[in-house]
Formats: C-alpha cells, structure tokens, sequence
C-alpha cells in the first residue's frame, strides 16, 4: 500500500492567494484528518471526517479555511485567502473505523509570503 | 490549556543507555494513549500504545508506562540507538461520539542519541 498521499508537499505563497492542500487516504480507511503542525501550538487537529462526513471542525482557526471530501480517496483543505500566519505544515491521517492509531501522510509544508 | 503536556523539548543520550520521554495529562476522560515518533520531511508513525486498563506494555526495544493515578506516562527505549534520533509525540485519545478516537498531542520531545 503507498500510505497516505499528500500533495503538494511544498507550497509558497503570497498573502492573499488562495492555497489548496490535497490527501488521499489509505484505500479502506473510513476516518480521515487534517493536522497543523507549528512551533508554537505543536501539532493541532483541524478537522475529521467519517465516510466522508465532516463530523468535527471546531479545530479550524477561522472562516478562510475549509475542507471538503468529496468521495472515500479524496480530501481538501482550502484556505482563502492566505496569510503569513497560516505558515505551518499541513498533515493528513487517516485510519480504519473505531481505530486508535492513525497513518499519516508526508506533509504539506506551507508558506505565506 | 494544555491538556497533553511534554515538559522536555530535547533528551540527548548515549548509545546504549537508556531513553526516558515523559508526558502528562490533565484530562481523566483520556482511556487510550500512543507515542508517536517523526523523522525531519516525514509524518509521524505510530510506535507505541497502550490502555488505560494496564499499566505497562512493551514491544521489543519499547515500553510504556502509564500511572493513571498521576495523570503520567512515559516511554523506554532500552538500549537506544542513534537512529532512535526523532521527534517523539505523546498523544491521549478518548472515544468521540462520531464513531472515531480523537487524539490530543504533546507538542513533542526530540530525542537525540549519540554514538
């Protein structure tokens, strides 16, 4: 299995522009996460999914981000418009359901021009 | 607030010896705990977990400690090797009403070994 695939795994970007990060979970997964990792806050959770559903995002920082899974291979963390602040990298997880452990991806590191 | 603490940010040890990484939780809901452990460029793994209904789980190289009654846990590396040499995250998880355990993480103790 090729784990968890993320994309892109380097993204620069000046304030103001619009950043899509992309994640393919492990094929059979039925939970999927969005993570942000900074120095100072380590690593928080945004967002999760169940079968697709978004079952909680009170993780994510404000209104300029977004997620979607449109099907069971695909998720999107969008946010728009950028700032500096949202410099960080950017981690997906996914995991098999009622399942402890998760398996994350690579990483999107991000920066905010 | 901090509801999974690591208290040290780095641990430099000796090949051989042992490796001692701490963490502690505020929250008495928590049932499950993991380490996790990342190399620079790449995501976490899982390495290590264990219940709230034991105190002590081991996995070769790896042991987990869990005093529940002082909200603390920590993980063995004996002995430690330099590539050991990661960041090792701390995580409790209890399970969420959606159907998924959802972990807090420490922010991380990175765990140098020399040769």
């Amino acid at each position: 299995d090729a784990g968890v695939i993320q994309s892109p795994r380097h993204e620069v970007t000046e304030m103001g522009q619009e950043v899509t990060l992309r994640c393919k979970p492990i094929s059979g997964h039925n939970s999927l996460f969005w993570y942000r990792q900074t120095m100072m806050r380590g690593l928080e959770l945004l967002i999760y999914f169940n079968n697709n559903v978004p079952i909680d995002d009170s993780g994510m920082p404000e209104d300029r981000f977004s997620a979607k899974m449109p099907n069971a291979s695909f998720s999107t963390l969008k946010i728009q418009p950028s700032e500096p602040r949202d410099s960080a990298v950017y981690f997906c997880a996914s995991s098999p359901a009622s399942y402890n452990e998760q398996f994350f991806g690579p990483g999107t590191r991000l920066t905010v021009l | 607030d901090q509801q999974v603490k690591q208290n040290s940010p780095s641990l430099s040890v000796q090949e051989g010896r042992i490796s001692i990484l701490n963490c502690d939780y505020t929250n008495s809901m928590f049932d499950y705990f993991l380490w996790y452990k990342k190399y620079p460029a790449e995501g976490p793994t899982f390495l290590i977990s264990i219940s709230s209904i034991k105190d002590k789980n081991e996995d070769g190289r790896f042991t987990v400690f869990l005093n529940k009654s002082a909200k603390h846990l920590s993980l063995h590396i004996v002995p430690s090797q330099p590539g050991d040499s990661a960041v090792y995250f701390c995580a409790a998880s209890s399970y969420a009403s959606g159907g998924s355990y959802i972990p807090t993480f420490g922010r991380g103790t990175s765990l140098i070994v020399h040769p």
